[in-house]
This record gives C-alpha cells, structure tokens and sequence, in this order.
C-alpha cells in the first residue's frame, strides 16, 4: 500500500519569512495529492490540493510543488502570519482501480513567532 | 449548513465497555470515513463506506464495527473498549475522493480507563 512521509514534524518560523513542509510517497501510480490544515480543537481542513498532471499549484501565499519521479511534493507558505499556526497534514491517492482512500502523512507543527 | 457533525465531542468509559460514536453529514455525499488520530501517527484510517448500506475495512479496523444505514449518517461502534482505544477520532465525507475534498467533522475525544 501507499506510504507518506512527512518532514518536519516542528517547525518554527519567524512572522513573515517562508515555510516549506516535504512530503515524499512510496507509490507512483498516486495521483492526487492534498493538503490539509487543522487548528487546535477542529478537524482537517483542505487548503490546497495538485493533481499527478501538474506541477505546481499556486493560491495566494500558498503553494505546492510536485516531482513525480523523485515522487516528492512540498507546501509553500509566504510572508508567513499567526494564524498559519496550526498541523498540516499531507496526503495522498491513487485513484486507479476504484480506490477511495487517502494516506496522510504524520503532520507538521507550524508556530509562527511574531 | 452544518457539514459533518460528530456526537458526542467528548466520552470517558472504562475499559470492556460499549459505545457509539456517531457521523452525520448534509451534504449528500457517497463517501464517508472514520479516522484516529494519535500523536505523531498522523490519521490513520479505521473504516469507510462509499454508499448507504457498504462498509470496508481500512487501516486499522480491529475493535471497531461500522453501519451506514441512512447515507447520511456512519455509525463507529466500540463492542468492548480497549485503553489503546483512547484517541481523538475524525469523521469525514466526501463525493468521489479523487475529485473532491474531504470534508472533516470536529472530532471526539475518546478516553478509555
């Protein structure tokens, strides 16, 4: 099956510099790759996702890159502010044959230092 | 519009007893899942269903029995509560995955004694 690997588990940032949280998967045929955020007391919440036919995916300060052949993904978020203080958790999916779920990754902890 | 929502938020049981978590969700979607979360392991799947009246096994389903009689509602049953069941446990629901978010409830704080 899928397996997901996320880094860093921490991550600590200065108000207004850049994050970058990697992800890398074990199956190549995934396809889908989403990430989620989730603040203290809520569920996951979908922020941005890429599909498998394209590389990069850009939503005002967030973005995600995708290298198929080192089967790799990274999220991206500038001028980074408090309330990106939060888990984010990335996934993935192969949706060939009528599977229908998806693999996260262990989650990193973002804090944001004003 | 409500989304997912997860009854009850917060349960404490001794360990050997039962209890039922429940999911509903309006959004008229096919797909719904359970998940756990425990620290550092991320969310990892237990069961899911893709349409009223089916169930499959996930990730890690032993202990845990699901029903998805109405499509609105996932029923997570716990038939005699283990203290490595202790979790916070997420319900979500979708349309199809590959095209469509997840979408998660709140969660359930679960504490086994």
């Amino acid at each position: 099956g899928e397996n997901v690997e996320q880094h860093p588990s921490t991550l600590s940032v200065q108000e207004g510099d850049s994050a970058v949280i990697k992800c890398t998967y074990s199956d190549s045929a995934s396809n889908y790759f989403p990430w989620y955020k989730q603040e203290l007391g809520k569920g996951p919440q979908l922020i941005i996702d890429i599909r498998s036919n394209v590389g990069e995916k850009k939503d005002q300060r967030i973005a995600v890159t995708l290298n198929k052949t080192a089967k790799h993904f990274s999220l991206h978020i500038t001028e980074t502010q408090p309330e990106d203080s939060a888990v984010y958790f990335c996934a993935a999916l192969n949706s060939l044959f009528g599977n229908e779920k998806l693999t996260f990754g262990t989650g990193t902890r973002l804090t944001i230092i004003p | 519009n409500a989304g997912v929502t997860q009854t009850p938020k917060f349960r404490v049981l001794k360990t050997g007893q039962s209890m039922t978590l429940l999911c509903a969700q309006d959004m008229n979607h096919e797909y719904m899942y359970w998940y756990r979360q425990d620290p550092g392991m991320g969310l990892r799947l237990i069961h899911y269903s893709v349409g009223e009246g089916t169930t499959a096994k996930g990730e890690v389903p032993d202990g845990y029995n699901v029903s998805r009689l109405k499509k609105q509602n996932f029923l997570l049953g716990l038939e005699s509560a283990a203290p490595s069941q202790t979790s916070v446990y997420f319900c979500a629901s979708s349309y199809h995955p590959q095209n469509q978010p997840q979408h998660f409830g709140d969660g359930t704080r679960l504490s086994i004694l």
